[in-house]
Protein backbone atom coordinates (compact mmCIF):
# COMPACT_ATOMS: atom_id res chain seq x y z
CA UNK A 1 0.00 0.00 0.00
CA UNK A 2 0.99 3.55 -0.05
CA UNK A 3 2.52 5.01 3.25
CA UNK A 4 5.05 7.74 3.85
CA UNK A 5 8.79 7.34 4.27
CA UNK A 6 12.18 8.94 4.91
CA UNK A 7 14.97 9.21 2.81
CA UNK A 8 17.37 9.66 5.90
CA UNK A 9 16.80 7.44 9.49
CA UNK A 10 19.49 9.45 11.41
CA UNK A 11 20.65 13.70 11.26
CA UNK A 12 23.68 14.72 13.74
CA UNK A 13 24.03 18.47 13.67
CA UNK A 14 26.25 21.11 15.72
CA UNK A 15 24.15 23.45 17.83
CA UNK A 16 23.35 26.51 16.04
CA UNK A 17 23.72 25.10 12.46
CA UNK A 18 19.52 25.11 10.60
CA UNK A 19 18.64 21.06 10.36
CA UNK A 20 16.34 19.49 7.19
CA UNK A 21 14.66 16.80 7.72
CA UNK A 22 13.14 15.42 4.34
CA UNK A 23 9.91 12.80 3.39
CA UNK A 24 8.65 10.91 0.54
CA UNK A 25 5.19 10.86 0.37
CA UNK A 26 3.43 8.47 -2.58
CA UNK A 27 -0.29 9.09 -2.25
CA UNK A 28 -1.65 12.04 -4.47
CA UNK A 29 -4.40 12.21 -2.69
CA UNK A 30 -3.27 13.37 0.52
CA UNK A 31 -4.57 16.65 1.33
CA UNK A 32 -3.19 17.55 4.65
CA UNK A 33 0.87 16.76 5.92
CA UNK A 34 1.49 17.33 9.77
CA UNK A 35 5.31 17.10 11.27
CA UNK A 36 5.86 15.66 14.87
CA UNK A 37 8.37 15.67 17.59
CA UNK A 38 8.41 12.92 20.25
CA UNK A 39 11.11 12.71 22.78
CA UNK A 40 11.87 9.28 24.24
CA UNK A 41 8.41 8.12 26.58
CA UNK A 42 6.45 10.89 25.55
CA UNK A 43 3.79 11.03 22.90
CA UNK A 44 4.19 13.16 19.59
CA UNK A 45 4.44 16.31 19.97
CA UNK A 46 2.23 18.45 17.04
CA UNK A 47 4.93 21.19 15.53
CA UNK A 48 3.46 22.35 12.23
CA UNK A 49 0.99 21.43 9.74
CA UNK A 50 0.08 22.26 5.99
CA UNK A 51 -2.56 21.45 3.45
CA UNK A 52 -1.90 20.78 0.02
CA UNK A 53 -3.49 24.30 -1.27
CA UNK A 54 -0.17 25.85 0.00
CA UNK A 55 3.21 25.15 -0.65
CA UNK A 56 5.31 27.07 2.08
CA UNK A 57 4.10 27.55 6.06
CA UNK A 58 6.35 28.86 8.86
CA UNK A 59 6.68 28.65 12.63
CA UNK A 60 7.98 29.79 15.21
CA UNK A 61 12.21 28.72 14.14
CA UNK A 62 10.62 26.12 11.94
CA UNK A 63 9.50 26.45 8.29
CA UNK A 64 7.55 23.16 6.55
CA UNK A 65 7.96 22.89 2.52
CA UNK A 66 5.73 20.77 0.62
CA UNK A 67 6.38 19.78 -2.91
CA UNK A 68 3.30 17.97 -4.73
CA UNK A 69 5.05 17.61 -8.13
CA UNK A 70 7.67 15.20 -6.96
CA UNK A 71 5.24 14.51 -3.70
CA UNK A 72 8.01 16.02 -1.43
CA UNK A 73 7.79 17.00 2.51
CA UNK A 74 10.73 19.11 4.40
CA UNK A 75 10.88 20.61 7.96
CA UNK A 76 13.25 23.22 8.19
CA UNK A 77 14.62 24.27 11.85
CA UNK A 78 16.21 27.34 12.39
CA UNK A 79 19.34 27.43 14.81
CA UNK A 80 19.01 23.97 15.91
CA UNK A 81 19.57 23.77 19.86
CA UNK A 82 20.00 20.65 21.63
CA UNK A 83 16.72 20.32 23.09
CA UNK A 84 15.35 19.76 19.36
CA UNK A 85 17.50 16.00 19.60
CA UNK A 86 14.27 13.98 19.54
CA UNK A 87 12.72 11.67 16.56
CA UNK A 88 10.70 13.09 13.70
CA UNK A 89 7.98 11.68 12.63
CA UNK A 90 5.86 13.14 9.19
CA UNK A 91 2.25 11.89 8.41
CA UNK A 92 -0.37 12.82 5.77
CA UNK A 93 -4.07 12.35 5.78
CA UNK A 94 -5.47 10.48 2.80
CA UNK A 95 -8.73 12.30 1.60
CA UNK A 96 -10.59 8.85 0.75
CA UNK A 97 -13.41 9.20 -1.78
CA UNK A 98 -13.79 12.95 -0.48
CA UNK A 99 -14.53 12.35 2.83
CA UNK A 100 -11.32 14.27 4.34
CA UNK A 101 -11.02 12.85 8.44
CA UNK A 102 -7.74 12.76 10.45
CA UNK A 103 -6.64 9.64 9.87
CA UNK A 104 -3.24 9.82 9.52
CA UNK A 105 -0.25 7.81 7.92
CA UNK A 106 2.86 7.88 10.13
CA UNK A 107 6.54 7.29 8.33
CA UNK A 108 8.98 5.74 10.33
CA UNK A 109 10.80 8.77 11.72
CA UNK A 110 13.91 10.35 11.13
CA UNK A 111 16.38 10.64 14.84
CA UNK A 112 17.97 14.30 15.08
CA UNK A 113 20.98 14.68 17.30
CA UNK A 114 22.04 17.99 17.90
CA UNK A 115 25.81 18.46 19.49
CA UNK A 116 26.46 21.64 21.72
CA UNK B 1 -4.20 23.42 30.27
CA UNK B 2 -4.95 19.80 30.27
CA UNK B 3 -4.12 17.85 27.46
CA UNK B 4 -4.99 14.08 26.76
CA UNK B 5 -4.49 11.76 29.17
CA UNK B 6 -4.11 8.07 29.04
CA UNK B 7 -4.11 5.58 31.58
CA UNK B 8 -2.20 3.36 33.00
CA UNK B 9 0.73 4.74 31.93
CA UNK B 10 2.48 0.99 31.72
CA UNK B 11 1.01 -2.34 31.79
CA UNK B 12 2.23 -5.76 32.28
CA UNK B 13 -0.03 -8.38 32.14
CA UNK B 14 0.60 -12.60 31.06
CA UNK B 15 -0.74 -13.79 27.91
CA UNK B 16 -4.17 -14.69 27.47
CA UNK B 17 -5.64 -11.78 30.09
CA UNK B 18 -7.53 -9.01 28.97
CA UNK B 19 -6.65 -5.14 29.34
CA UNK B 20 -8.31 -1.88 29.33
CA UNK B 21 -6.51 1.19 28.09
CA UNK B 22 -8.30 4.49 29.19
CA UNK B 23 -7.83 7.65 26.92
CA UNK B 24 -9.56 11.04 28.39
CA UNK B 25 -9.18 13.46 25.76
CA UNK B 26 -8.65 17.17 25.42
CA UNK B 27 -12.52 19.16 26.61
CA UNK B 28 -14.29 19.90 23.40
CA UNK B 29 -12.30 17.70 20.86
CA UNK B 30 -15.14 15.86 18.95
CA UNK B 31 -12.77 13.72 16.92
CA UNK B 32 -10.79 10.82 19.09
CA UNK B 33 -7.81 7.97 17.65
CA UNK B 34 -5.93 5.74 18.76
CA UNK B 35 -2.63 4.25 17.41
CA UNK B 36 -0.33 1.68 18.07
CA UNK B 37 3.61 2.45 18.53
CA UNK B 38 5.87 -0.54 18.26
CA UNK B 39 9.79 -0.18 18.96
CA UNK B 40 11.49 1.84 17.21
CA UNK B 41 8.94 2.66 14.46
CA UNK B 42 6.05 4.98 13.35
CA UNK B 43 2.50 5.11 14.45
CA UNK B 44 0.10 2.75 13.17
CA UNK B 45 -3.78 3.61 12.92
CA UNK B 46 -6.23 1.76 15.08
CA UNK B 47 -9.42 3.49 15.21
CA UNK B 48 -11.26 6.93 14.53
CA UNK B 49 -14.59 8.06 16.53
CA UNK B 50 -16.40 11.40 15.75
CA UNK B 51 -18.36 11.47 18.93
CA UNK B 52 -19.43 7.97 20.03
CA UNK B 53 -19.33 6.77 16.36
CA UNK B 54 -16.53 5.14 15.04
CA UNK B 55 -16.77 5.28 11.53
CA UNK B 56 -13.35 4.06 10.46
CA UNK B 57 -12.14 1.04 12.67
CA UNK B 58 -9.84 -0.10 9.76
CA UNK B 59 -6.84 -0.45 11.74
CA UNK B 60 -7.90 -3.04 14.65
CA UNK B 61 -5.80 -5.89 13.78
CA UNK B 62 -8.25 -8.47 14.96
CA UNK B 63 -11.82 -9.11 16.88
CA UNK B 64 -9.49 -9.33 19.74
CA UNK B 65 -9.40 -5.41 19.73
CA UNK B 66 -12.40 -3.71 20.46
CA UNK B 67 -12.97 0.30 21.60
CA UNK B 68 -15.74 2.54 22.54
CA UNK B 69 -16.07 6.39 23.23
CA UNK B 70 -19.09 7.83 25.54
CA UNK B 71 -20.20 10.78 24.05
CA UNK B 72 -17.62 13.25 23.45
CA UNK B 73 -15.49 12.39 26.34
CA UNK B 74 -13.74 9.39 27.45
CA UNK B 75 -12.57 5.88 25.22
CA UNK B 76 -11.63 2.41 26.41
CA UNK B 77 -9.34 -0.04 24.52
CA UNK B 78 -9.88 -3.64 25.09
CA UNK B 79 -7.81 -6.11 23.77
CA UNK B 80 -8.92 -9.73 24.67
CA UNK B 81 -7.16 -13.13 25.46
CA UNK B 82 -3.70 -11.00 25.01
CA UNK B 83 -0.81 -12.13 23.01
CA UNK B 84 2.83 -11.14 23.25
CA UNK B 85 2.64 -9.21 20.14
CA UNK B 86 0.17 -6.68 21.55
CA UNK B 87 3.28 -5.59 23.30
CA UNK B 88 3.71 -1.73 22.33
CA UNK B 89 2.95 1.76 23.41
CA UNK B 90 -0.22 2.66 22.54
CA UNK B 91 -1.31 6.37 21.71
CA UNK B 92 -4.55 8.41 21.87
CA UNK B 93 -5.24 11.60 19.92
CA UNK B 94 -7.41 13.96 20.34
CA UNK B 95 -8.60 17.00 17.72
CA UNK B 96 -11.01 19.75 17.94
CA UNK B 97 -12.62 18.66 14.76
CA UNK B 98 -11.63 15.78 12.70
CA UNK B 99 -9.35 18.25 10.06
CA UNK B 100 -7.96 20.04 12.89
CA UNK B 101 -4.15 18.87 13.97
CA UNK B 102 -4.23 16.06 16.27
CA UNK B 103 -2.90 16.11 19.79
CA UNK B 104 -1.46 13.16 21.66
CA UNK B 105 -0.82 11.60 25.26
CA UNK B 106 2.07 10.10 26.48
CA UNK B 107 0.61 6.40 25.57
CA UNK B 108 0.06 3.52 27.57
CA UNK B 109 3.34 1.42 27.11
CA UNK B 110 1.68 -2.69 27.39
CA UNK B 111 3.74 -5.30 28.04
CA UNK B 112 2.56 -9.27 27.50
CA UNK B 113 4.64 -11.46 29.58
Amino acid sequence: GESVGLHLPTLSVQEGDNSIINCAYSNSASDYFIWYKQESGKGPQFIIDIRSNMDKRQGQRVTVLLNKTVKHLSLQIAATQPGDSAVYFCAENVNAGGTSYGKLTFGQGTILTVHP
Amino acid sequence: GAGVSQSPSNKVTEKGKDVELRCDPISGHTALYWYRQRLGQGLEFLIYFQGNSAPDKSGLPSDRFSAERTGESVSTLTIQRTQQEDSAVYLCASSLTSNQPQHFGDGTRLSIL
